[in-house]
């Protein structure tokens, strides 16, 4: 299993420019999450489905910030303008269940400076 | 409120035994997480609880009580790579909402 699959592993770009974070999760897993991480603020939740539909979108701080999931296998975090302060590192997590002992697998993750 | 609270910052040394401890207010319980995280990579699933007591995987154990709204991990023998960051995590409900503290970051020293 490849696990989950994010790309790309880093991304510099400049104020203003829109931003598409992309992610593969777990074949057969049916929640996926997208994480922000910063040192200020630890890891944020901002957005999660379940097959394929988007269940809780309040953690996404602004509409210049939007995700989809157009099927099982794919999703996309965008943001459009992009600024400086959503410098941080996106993650991407699925797992098969949200009850019981099952823990979310991350992908590595998107480094994303905007400058 | 929600608050999960960890040490910032912890020191040890090679071969020895650390505890980490995190505490937590929740408005409900369905489970805690810890999770380890390198410098620059995802968090890694360790370890979960949802009953009062003990879990051991290994090196690594995770204590749970659930009236004190407490936890800890223990990891013993203690090896250089386990220097990283420890984050607990609580799930409120039967959901998917998982509750993040900040983190505890482990030195090891040799």
């Amino acid at each position: 299993d490849a696990g989950v699959i994010q790309s790309p592993r880093h991304e510099v770009t400049e104020m203003g420019q829109e931003v598409t974070l992309r992610c593969k999760p777990i074949s057969g897993h049916d929640y996926l999450f997208w994480y922000r991480q910063t040192m200020m603020r630890g890891l944020e939740l901002l957005i999660y489905f379940n097959n394929n539909v988007p269940i809780d979108d309040s953690g996404m701080p602004e509409d210049r910030f939007s995700a989809k999931m157009p099927n099982a296998s794919f999703s996309t975090l965008k943001i459009q303008p992009s600024e400086p302060r959503d410098s941080a590192v996106y993650f991407c997590a699925s797992t098969l269940e949200v009850s019981g002992n099952y823990g979310y697998t991350f992908g590595s993750g998107t480094r994303l400076t905007v400058v | 409120g929600q608050n999960i609270d960890q040490p910032t910052e912890m020191t040890a040394t090679e071969g020895a035994i650390v505890q980490i401890n995190c505490t937590y207010q929740t408005s409900g319980f369905n489970g805690l997480f810890w999770y380890q995280q390198h410098a620059g990579e995802a968090p890694t699933f360790l370890s979960y609880n949802v009953l009062d007591g003990l879990e051991e995987k290994g090196r690594f154990s995770s204590f749970l009580s659930r009236s004190k709204g407490y936890s800890y991990l223990l990891l013993k023998e203690l090896q250089m790579k386990d220097s990283a960051s420890y984050l607990c995590a609580v799930r409120e409900d039967s959901n998917y909402q998982l509750i993040w503290g900040a983190g505890t970051k482990l030195i090891i020293k040799p």
